[in-house]
């Protein structure tokens, strides 16, 4: 078990650029989560997806930003026209949905967004 | 709307003392509940979670309390270490729902030795 990969660990970008961030979750997880983690703030929902299918997407999840997942392994966030408002830790989480009350989300390590 | 709160950004503990880590929620629809820990520089990691049938659940150091109708729990660290320094997530979701993990804000515990 190797564990919620993400890549890159930190990314600095100038405002107008499209980023991509990938995620490798644990392999027989089959729900993968992205969040983002501002400075003082907990981690907030962005959207997650079962298997290849992208179940719900949060109001924070602008046009600028889209989330694949296309063989129901790893996933990719970008986002395009980056901002500076887009600084921020972004974290992957997976989990085994086997039970409503399994509710453990292993987490990455996140990528952390510098937009200059 | 923040849902979970967290209103504590931070406290200090002397070394093997008791941690007292409060949370409060406004959604009436979350049936669980979980608490994550996180060093700098690392994702959450799980600590202890426990379902709204339940007012307690002990993990080793680690017990969670639920007080449902103040929408109100805590974490409590019983003996108290420096290696629990850490961020402390106060997280929350409807298991009937969407399943969607509504995190608080967080607690900074330092423990001093």
């Amino acid at each position: 078990d190797t564990g919620v990969s993400q890549n890159p660990r930190h990314k600095i970008t100038k405002r107008g650029q499209n980023v991509t961030f990938r995620c490798d979750p644990i392999s027989e997880h089959n729900r993968l989560y992205w969040y983002r983690q501002t400075l003082g703030q907990g981690p907030e929902f962005l959207t997650y997806f079962q298997n290849e299918a992208q179940l719900e997407k949060s109001r924070l999840l602008s046009d600028r930003f889209s989330a694949e997942r296309p063989k129901g392994s790893f996933s990719t966030l970008e986002i395009q026209r980056t901002e500076q408002g887009d600084s921020a830790m972004y974290l992957c989480a997976s989990r085994l949905w086997d039970s409503p009350t399994n509710e453990k989300l292993f987490f990455g390590s996140g990528t952390q967004l510098s937009v200059l | 709307d923040q849902q979970v709160k967290q209103n504590s950004p931070s406290l200090s503990v002397q070394e093997g003392r008791i941690s007292i880590l409060n949370c409060d929620y406004t959604n009436s629809m979350f049936d669980y509940f979980l608490w994550y820990k996180k060093y700098p520089a690392e994702g959450p990691t799980f600590l202890i979670s426990i379902s709204s049938i339940k007012d307690k659940n002990e993990d080793g150091r680690f017990t969670v309390f639920l007080n449902k109708s103040a929408k109100h729990l805590s974490l409590h660290i019983v003996p108290s270490q420096p290696g629990d320094s850490a961020v402390y997530f106060c997280a929350a979701l409807n298991s009937g729902g969407y399943q969607k993990v509504t995190f608080g804000t967080g607690t900074k515990l330092q423990v001093i030795p």
